[in-house]
C-alpha cells in the first residue's frame, strides 16, 4: 500500500513571492504522482501530475514539481504567487499495481498583497 | 459536459437516519471513488471501483455500502448515520484508474446531527 505526507499543513506567503508546498510518498512499486488544487466551496481540479520521463513537470496557472525518486519527494513550487492562487493544496499517489488513489492531508496557501 | 454529478449537495440527517449519496460520470470512464473530506484529514478513500461490477473496500468503509449500478453510476450509502459520518463527501472518476487523472464532482456536505 502507498501513502502520501505533506509536510506542511498551512504556508502563508506575501504575493509575488515563491512558494513551495513539500511531499512525500511511500510505496514498495513503481508510483504515479499528482497535485490537485482545491478552491473554496468547490472540487478538486488537477494541477499537474508525474506518469514517467522527465521528473520535472509543468502544470496549469504556472505552478511545476519534481519528483525525486532517491528522496520519494514530489514537491510543488510556483515563483510568483498571486492572490487566486489562496486555496487548499493536495498531493495524491497512485500505485503502479493499483486502483487505490491516496490524498496527503493538504496544505493551506494563503497569499497575503 | 456534466463531467461527474453528486446529488444532493447538502443534507442534514438525524442519528439513525439512512440515505444514500448518488454519483454519475459522463465520461465513460471505469474507475469511480468515494472519498470524505474532514479538515487537516485530506480526503480519505471509502469504496472505490475498479470496473463496473466490482467494488473494494478503501481507507474508512466502516458504515458505508456502495452499489455500482451500471459503468456510469456508484452510490454511497449510509444505512445508520452517526455523528461521526458528518462531513464532505466526493465522487471521482478515472478512465481506467492507474496513472490518469481523476474528475471530481463538487461534493455533498452532509451534517448528521
Amino acid at each position: 500500500a502507498q501513502s502520501v505526507t505533506q509536510l506542511d499543513s498551512q504556508v502563508p506567503v506575501f504575493e509575488e513571492a515563491p512558494v513551495e508546498l513539500r511531499c512525500n510518498y511511500s510505496s514498495s512499486v513503481s508510483v504515479y504522482l499528482f497535485w490537485y488544487v482545491q478552491y473554496p466551496n468547490q472540487g478538486l481540479q488537477l494541477l499537474l501530475k508525474y506518469l514517467s520521463g522527465s521528473t520535472l513537470v509543468k502544470g496549469i496557472n504556472g505552478f511545476e514539481a519534481e519528483f525525486n525518486k532517491s528522496q520519494t519527494s514530489f514537491h510543488l513550487r510556483k515563483p510568483s504567487v498571486h492572490i487566486s492562487d489562496t486555496a487548499e493544496y493536495f498531493c495524491a499517489v497512485i500505485s503502479s499495481n493499483d486502483y487505490k488513489l491516496s490524498f496527503g492531508a493538504g496544505t493551506t496557501v494563503t497569499v497575503r498583497a | 459536459n456534466a463531467g461527474v454529478t453528486q446529488t444532493p449537495k447538502f443534507q442534514v440527517l438525524k442519528t439513525g437516519q439512512s440515505m444514500t449519496l448518488q454519483c454519475a460520470q459522463d465520461m465513460n470512464h471505469n474507475s469511480m471513488y468515494w472519498y470524505r473530506q474532514d479538515p487537516g484529514m485530506g480526503l480519505r478513500l471509502i469504496y472505490y471501483s475498479a470496473s463496473e461490477g466490482t467494488t473494494d473496500k478503501g481507507e474508512v468503509p466502516n458504515g458505508y455500502n456502495v452499489s455500482r449500478l451500471n459503468k456510469r453510476e456508484f452510490s454511497l450509502r449510509l444505512e445508520s448515520a452517526a455523528p461521526s459520518q458528518t462531513s464532505v463527501y466526493f465522487c471521482a472518476s478515472t478512465p481506467d484508474g492507474v496513472g490518469t487523472e481523476a474528475f471530481f464532482g463538487q461534493g455533498t456536505r452532509l451534517t448528521v446531527v
